[in-house]
């Protein structure tokens, strides 16, 4: 157990839709990363959170956007869904964000289907 | 875009042997990072290895890195059925996230 946590596991939705994946890093963890898992494009980083403040930006599309609360729990919005969005969608927290050597903790992640 | 590519796409041997994958990145980098991924699970870090260093263990792992060549190995000695898992090498360059291969799927006969 890697103590990042998402909800929900499972998600099953239409095309046109908009979704919320929730996040909830490790304890003390002021950083948050979003990434996406497909079979055609692999691991792609999304979209990166330090303490609040969007820190870098990866290969987000414009429907998509994220956000960090002062709790630090993380979401990851994606609307007008498209049958391309279906993937499995990973968080993962740090404890780092300088330019220093650093792992990252994934949590389980969420299957998003879009029908 | 990729980063990385391992090499092979999948691997399958028996148990008890060694286990080599390799991965190729195309740009510098700060660290290169080992992830392993059961089935459909979030990833599990194994290792890192940064810039300046060429050789890393930690338990059955060995992990290999020529800058030069821009490659890195990962090697897991005597395998078990447990090390049945697809492994990812990952590159930071300290501005985004992490930049992940397609993974190598490695399966441990019995």
């Amino acid at each position: 157990d890697s103590g990042v946590t998402q909800t929900p596991k499972h998600l099953i939705t239409a095309t046109g839709q908009r979704v919320t994946l929730r996040c909830s890093p490790r304890s003390g963890d002021l950083s948050v990363y979003w990434y996406q898992q497909s079979l055609d494009q692999g691991l792609q980083f999304l979209i990166q959170y330090y303490n609040g403040e969007e820190r870098a930006k990866g290969n987000i599309l414009e429907r998509f956007s994220a956000q960090q609360f002062p709790d630090l729990h993380s979401e990851l919005n994606l609307s007008s869904l498209e049958l391309g969005d279906s993937a499995l969608y990973f968080c993962a927290s740090s404890s780092r964000v300088d330019q220093e050597v650093y792992e990252q903790y994934f949590g389980p992640g969420t299957r998003l289907t879009v029908t | 875009s990729q980063q990385g590519e391992e090499d092979p796409q999948a691997l399958s041997i028996q148990e008890g042997e060694n286990a080599t994958m390799n991965c190729s990145y195309k740009t510098s980098i700060n660290n290169l990072q080992w992830y392993r991924q059961n089935s459909g699970r979030g990833l599990v870090h194994l290792i890192l290895i940064r810039s300046n260093e060429r050789e890393k263990h930690s338990g059955r792992l060995r992990v290999t890195l020529d800058t030069s060549k821009k490659s890195s190995s990962l090697l897991i000695t005597a395998s078990r059925a447990a090390d049945t898992a697809s492994y990812f090498c990952a590159t930071f360059r300290g501005a985004d996230g992490l930049t992940f291969g397609k993974g190598t799927h490695l399966i441990i006969q019995p």
